[in-house]
């Protein structure tokens, strides 16, 4: 069974930084892209990130370029988003989601995780 | 970017009825990359179509995908209760991944 589960949310202020961790298990991790998805309260879902089943290549909305880094460890089974200068309409829950094949174009998120809450505030 | 259209914003219906929901882009997307995902309050999105009209593994059959160009469709044949809640539709033929502003499927 796919399991995606993320960690690392919580309160932080503007400016601020944080790390969101995504443990998954149930596939053969290195075979699959990992893509990031957040939802701000009460809104629609917007693409934040993703980035290959190597590591080799990674991709970002304009909305975070510059200052959200994806990476992942594949011994650990695990993506990282690194999240810096941080504003108040980063609030949202973030979604770990596999990717429905090992490279980015052309595919999509075909397992989802429950998501971790991020709220930007002083 | 692709920008996605949805509508309506609200459909309400009663169960047993027929939901037909519409995603419009704002240009052609690409080979019929688009898919549909529901989402219920408090839960992480579920794909139900890909490939404009593929259901994913272990969905009903009462969810159909349809379209091609700018126009595509989701349609529910006969509402069950679980079927009320929140649907995006996503184009992931051309960068960025776009999605839609979501159709809610009420209770009537």
């Amino acid at each position: 069974e796919v399991q995606l589960l993320e960690s690392g949310g919580g309160l932080v202020q503007p400016g601020g930084s944080l790390t969101l961790t995504c443990a998954a298990s149930g596939f053969t991790f290195n075979h699959y892209a990992v893509s990031w998805v957040r939802q701000a309260p009460g809104k629609g879902l917007e693409w934040v990130s993703a980035i290959s089943g190597s590591g080799g290549s990674t991709y970002y909305a304009d909305s975070v370029k510059g200052r959200f880094t994806i990476s992942r460890d594949n011994s650990k089974n695990t993506v990282y988003l690194q999240m810096n200068s941080l504003r108040a309409d980063d609030t949202a829950v973030f979604y770990c989601a596999k990717d429905s094949s090992v490279g980015f174009r052309l595919n999509y998120c075909d397992y989802w995780g429950q998501g971790t809450l991020v709220t930007v505030s002083s | 970017e692709i920008v996605l259209t949805q509508s309506p914003g609200t459909l309400s219906l009663s169960p047993g009825e027929r939901a037909t929901l519409s995603c419009r882009a704002s240009q052609s997307v690409t080979s019929r990359y688009l898919a549909w995902f529901q989402q219920k309050p408090g839960q992480a999105p579920r794909l139900l179509i890909y490939g404009t009209s593929n259901r994913a593994t272990g969905i009903a059959d009462r969810f159909s995908g349809s379209g091609s160009g700018t126009d595509f469709t989701l349609t529910i044949s006969r509402l069950e209760p679980e079927d009320f809640a929140m649907y995006y539709c996503q184009q992931y033929g051309s960068s960025p991944r776009t999605f839609g502003q979501g159709t809610k499927v009420e209770i009537k």
